[in-house]
This record gives structure tokens, C-alpha cells and sequence, in this order.
């Protein structure tokens, strides 16, 4: 059963690019979360995700970013003109339906992107 | 709004030493995660606490939460330097599964 994968691993874009993340949940998981890691820093909730549904998207920036978990594929953290501050640590998590193993997330490996 | 402290931010500590992180939460929760992240890595669940004098152990960590005082511990007994890595404390906000996030303790058991 392979955990939560995440790429690309790293990713290097230059200001004004845009970066698509993708995440692919472990499996018999519904429940997919994004966070981002600032170096030295705790993970910041950015977007909670089912199939095809956004539920709680408040740590969401409010400007070019967007998040989808498309019915058929992996789900999409997608950064449009990317800033130098938007560079980070990007984990995604998955967790299963709820009232099942304690809703645990299991994280990816991460997306470290670097933007120049 | 849920705000998640810990300390100490940074601990070194000798082999075979014993010692106790913290975390403190503002608001009411009904479940707490403890985490270990190795550098440059990512996130490795340790403990799911879900219930007030809940206390489990694996291997040389054990975890305790205390809902009244809004406290989780996490305990560390006779170190070894496999232990080296960051600690989070994660607390439930609630409302839709959101996790909230201490800063993490940065420990380095030194030989």
C-alpha cells in the first residue's frame, strides 16, 4: 500500500511562473489537505479537499492560489505568478472517510519549491 | 481562535538523559497529534491522543494530554541520538479536521 505521493519532489520556477503541485492520496483515502512549511516554522493549514469538493479553504491565500481533487486523478495545489515569498515546503495529507483510524493524516513527502 | 504553543523550541540533551516537551493549547479540543520530522523529510505521525488522561508509549516516548489544562506532554527517557529530529504538536480545530500547529522542538541528543 503506497503512502501519500507528492511531485514533483523540488521544483524551481522563476517570479511570475506558475507551479502545479500534485498529490495522490494513500489509498481508500477520500480526505486530502495541503500545508505549508516556512523554513524554521510550524506547518500553516492552506486547504482541506474531498472528491471534487473544497471544504475549508481558509488558509487559503485569497490571490493566486487554487486547490482542486478532481474525481478521476490527484489533487492539484496550483500557484499562479509566483512571488519569492511563496517559496516553501508544500506537504499534502490524506486521511480515510471519517470515523475511521482516528482520522490520522499521513503525510506526503513534500514539494520544496524554490522560486528565483 | 486555537493557538498551539510548545517548548522548549531547541533542546540538547546527553544520551541516557531524560526530558519532557510541552505543549499548550488555547482552546478546547478534542484530540491532539505528536509528530516527527527529520531534516529536509517529511511528517511521521508518533501519537493520536484523543481523550483526557489518555497516555501512550512507544519505545522510549511516551505522550500524555490533559484536556482540562489543555497540556500534552511528550516524554523522552534515556535518550539515544536516533531520537534527533523536530517534534510537532498538532491540536484538532474542529471545524472541518483542520489541524493547528506548534513551532516544533528542534532536539539533538548528543553522545
Amino acid at each position: 500500500n503506497a503512502g501519500v505521493m507528492q511531485n514533483p519532489r523540488h521544483l524551481v520556477r522563476r517570479r511570475g511562473q506558475e507551479a502545479r503541485l500534485r498529490c495522490s492520496p494513500m489509498k481508500g483515502h477520500s480526505h486530502v489537505y495541503w500545508y505549508r512549511q516556512l523554513p524554521e516554522e510550524g506547518l500553516k493549514f492552506m486547504v482541506y479537499l474531498q472528491k471534487e469538493n473544497i471544504i475549508d479553504e481558509s488558509g487559503m491565500p485569497k490571490e493566486r492560489f487554487s486547490a482542486e481533487f478532481p474525481k478521476e486523478g490527484p489533487s492539484i495545489l496550483r500557484i499562479q505568478q509566483v512571488v519569492r515569498g511563496d517559496s516553501a515546503a508544500y506537504f499534502c495529507a490524506s486521511s480515510p472517510p471519517l470515523g475511521t483510524n482516528q482520522e490520522t493524516q499521513y503525510f506526503g513527502p513534500g514539494t520544496r519549491l524554490l522560486v528565483l | 481562535e486555537l493557538k498551539v504553543e510548545q517548548n522548549p523550541l531547541f533542546l540538547s540533551m546527553q544520551e541516557g538523559k531524560n526530558y519532557t516537551i510541552y505543549c499548550n493549547y488555547s482552546t478546547t479540543s478534542d484530540r491532539l497529534y505528536w509528530y516527527r520530522q527529520d531534516p529536509g523529510k517529511s511528517l511521521e505521525s508518533l501519537f493520536v491522543l484523543l481523550s483526557n488522561g489518555a497516555v501512550k508509549q512507544e519505545g522510549r516516548l511516551m505522550a500524555s494530554l490533559d484536556t482540562k489544562a489543555r497540556l500534552s506532554t511528550l516524554h523522552i527517557t534515556a535518550a539515544v541520538h536516533d531520537l534527533s529530529a523536530t517534534y510537532f504538536c498538532a491540536v484538532y480545530a474542529g471545524n472541518n479536521r483542520k489541524l493547528i500547529w506548534g513551532l516544533g522542538t528542534s532536539l539533538a541528543v548528543n553522545p
